[in-house]
């Protein structure tokens, strides 16, 4: 079966930079891509962007085009969400989910790491 | 992009049927069919239970079923049962391969 086991939380500074990691189990990894959503403390579901586990290419939203970095390591089976320069309200449940063959639903959730940002 | 456009609450008595809306643009919900849904209880990792507008995964009961007409997407829950009350989100692929979310619903059951 389908895991995603992402790394543990986290506490950040402003200003500093956090790398949350997501190891994929049980499918090929590379037959799916991924994509990173965050959730802030009693708010929604935000996308933040998506990664080809096939050839690196991504795309990201514009909220946090500039300060993500999305990658992949295909020898472990592993997806990592790089986030820099933190603010306040970067304080959120951060997941990785795989995206669904054929389509763009996202299928499989990672369990969530919560990064929190405070001075 | 814009967040898709859903109700804040919508609520039912056991038994009966409920609707969420989620309104989109002719970037989003009216350009694709790649509209799903997801449920989320307090604490709880997202569930997919709608993909493709239609389509439900193995194991999601029936009594969900999604929808779209134009610009507005949307999920029924028939046969309202207590375990429905969560939160539910809509998601729409939006070109360029971005995903966008709507701000959700909250399912109260009476």
């Amino acid at each position: 079966q389908v895991h995603l086991v992402q790394s543990g939380d986290e506490v950040k500074k402003p200003g500093a930079s956090v790398k949350v990691s997501c190891k994929a189990s049980g499918y090929t990894f590379t037959g799916y891509a991924f994509s990173w959503v965050r959730q802030a403390p009693g708010q929604g579901l935000e996308w933040m962007g998506w990664i080809s586990t096939a050839n690196g290419n991504t795309k990201y939203a514009q909220e946090v085009q500039g300060r993500v970095t999305l990658t992949t390591d295909t020898s472990t089976s592993t997806a990592y969400m790089d986030l820099r320069s933190l603010k306040s309200d970067d304080t959120a449940v951060y997941y990785c989910v795989r995206v669904g063959v054929n389509g763009w639903h996202l299928d499989y959730w990672g369990q969530g790491t919560l990064v929190t940002v405070s001075s | 992009q814009s967040a898709l456009t859903q109700p804040r609450s919508v609520s039912g008595s056991p038994g009966q049927s409920v609707t969420i809306s989620c309104t989109g643009t002719s970037s989003d919900v009216a350009a694709y069919n790649f509209v799903s849904w997801f449920q989320q209880h307090p604490g709880k990792v997202p569930k997919l239970i709608i993909f493709d507008v239609t389509k439900r995964p193995s194991g999601v009961p029936d009594r969900f079923s999604g929808s779209k007409s134009d610009y507005t997407a949307s999920l029924t829950i028939s046969g309202l049962q207590a375990e429905d009350e969560a939160d539910y989100y809509c998601c729409s692929f939006a070109g360029s391969y971005t995903l966008v979310f709507g701000g959700g619903t909250k399912v109260t059951v009476l």
